[in-house]
């Protein structure tokens, strides 16, 4: 079957512009995940949703940062008046369960940069 | 937190050969996972393997839950194999994976 799909691939932004970022998980997925890698940060995660629900949004960066979840399936990331240390690729994964029995299958990223 | 490290940082080999990559993790987890990342970026999934030891091909891991560490083993690498191998783990009571460094590998023909 298809796995986690994210678009764009690459998104080019000036610094203060609103991006979105989209996420399709594995249909059946439960469990939805962002996180991104900078250069700087290696790997990190932003939230977790389980549902509809994001039970953790620990790792959101700064309240420019929120994502929504909608019908269970797709997530999209919002960031708000970026900003150039926004640059990263993000990346989103799904689970079956999302309760640490399952493993984590990673989509393809978004690079985003910002000028 | 939990601090995963990984070892080596670097490593270049001829195709052929084979290598060890290990994880080490400060506290118990729930979940490890190890993770090749290509040259494009995509993380490709590996193993599960929060303990015991898994084989697929010539790819195998073992987790050592009680000693807090997991080693990928690489036999008769190919240049195919080239990328960084991510380790991570999700520590319990939580949702989230906690990645180490990476050790990025360079097969040679």
């Amino acid at each position: 079957g298809a796995g986690v799909s994210q678009s764009p691939s690459n998104k080019v932004t000036e610094k203060g512009k609103d991006v979105e970022l989209r996420c399709d998980p594995i249909s059946g997925h439960t469990a939805l995940y962002w996180y991104r890698q900078s250069l700087g940060q290696g790997l990190e995660f932003l939230i977790y949703f389980q549902g509809n629900s994001a039970p953790d949004k620990s790792g959101l960066p700064s309240d420019r940062f929120s994502a929504e979840r909608t019908g269970g399936s797709v997530s999209t990331l919002t960031i708000q008046r970026t900003q150039q240390e926004d640059s990263a690729v993000y990346l989103c994964a799904s689970s079956l369960q999302g309760d640490g029995t399952d493993t984590q299958y990673f989509g393809p990223g978004t690079r985003l940069t910002v000028l | 937190g939990i601090q995963v490290e990984q070892s080596p940082p670097d490593l270049i080999l001829q195709e052929g050969a084979n290598s060890t990559l290990r994880c080490n993790f400060s506290d118990s987890v729930n979940n490890l996972q190890w993770f090749h990342q290509n040259p494009w970026g995509q993380l490709i999934n590996l193993f599960y393997i929060p303990s015991g030891t898994k084989q697929n091909g010539r790819l195998s891991a073992t987790t050592v839950a009680t000693e807090r560490y997991s080693l990928l083993y690489i036999s008769s690498s190919q240049t195919t194999d080239s990328g960084v191998y991510f380790c991570a783990v999700e520590p319990y009571n939580t949702d989230k994976l906690i990645f180490g460094t990476g050790t990025r590998l360079q097969v040679f023909p």
